[in-house]
């Protein structure tokens, strides 16, 4: 079946530095990604969601200066916490849309990325 | 805003028990999901319903789709502790693009053996 891989698994980062999260589509290719935020037993929040080749589109109340998002590729998107704090601790999770070789489309999500801010 | 609102938000039992999940909305939606997710891992689909009145059936669970399309439910027969976790409904905001979806706060459901 269609898997998202997600790296790093979790990070522990000091404060005022900048964080990357990779999401790869492994057997398929992904138009569209979607990154969400969880905080400890709470739901997902969607952040933005990310068309490749284009700008992605942010949700109300999430910094697009603060989370960075590319997708240069179909199979690739990434996430970039600028200037880290304390409070963007947090479990940071990507889904993926596309259609792989079988034919239906599919949306798979990330084991996700615990991020540690210092 | 397009909200589901999911309940209970805690659930602790003892394995065998029955319980109910239950997820509602004043919204009409094409579709819903259900999820599970376990610590430190992404949300897994368990099933979608799509018709109002569908009911589908995984092994110990079953869902339900509201007549309407605005509700749902998650059954568990016998619980296990296998099946301890945090269970989220989530459905796509109208209009919007298949992938996009708004998730339920979430129950965090607890089997003790």
């Amino acid at each position: 079946g269609a898997v998202v891989s997600q790296h790093p698994s979790w990070v522990i980062c000091k404060s005022g530095t900048s964080v990357k999260i990779e999401c790869r589509s492994l057997d398929f290719q992904a138009t569209t990604m979607f990154w969400y935020r969880q905080f400890p037993k709470q739901s997902l929040m969607l952040m933005a969601t990310s068309n490749e080749g284009s700008k992605a589109t942010y949700e109300q109340g999430v910094e697009k200066d603060k989370f960075l998002i590319n997708h240069a590729s179909l199979t690739l998107s990434t996430l970039t916490v600028t200037s880290a704090h304390p409070e963007d601790s947090s479990f940071y999770i990507c889904s993926a849309r596309g259609i792989p070789f079988s034919g239906a489309n599919v949306l798979t999500f990330g084991a996700g990325s615990r991020l540690t801010v210092l | 805003t397009q909200l589901l609102e999911q309940s209970p938000q805690f659930l602790s039992i003892q394995e065998g028990e029955n319980l109910t999940v239950y997820c509602n909305s004043s919204s009409v939606f094409s579709s819903l999901q259900w999820y599970r997710q376990e610590p430190g891992e992404g949300p897994v689909l368990l099933v979608t319903v799509v018709t109002g009145g569908e009911v589908k059936k995984l092994k110990r669970l079953t869902f339900q789709f509201g007549d309407a399309r605005k509700d749902s439910s998650l059954h568990i027969t016998a619980a296990q502790p296998g099946d301890t976790g945090l269970y989220l409904c989530a459905a796509p905001p109208g209009g919007t693009s298949y992938g996009k979806l708004t998730f339920g706060q979430g129950t965090i459901l607890t089997v003790h053996p």
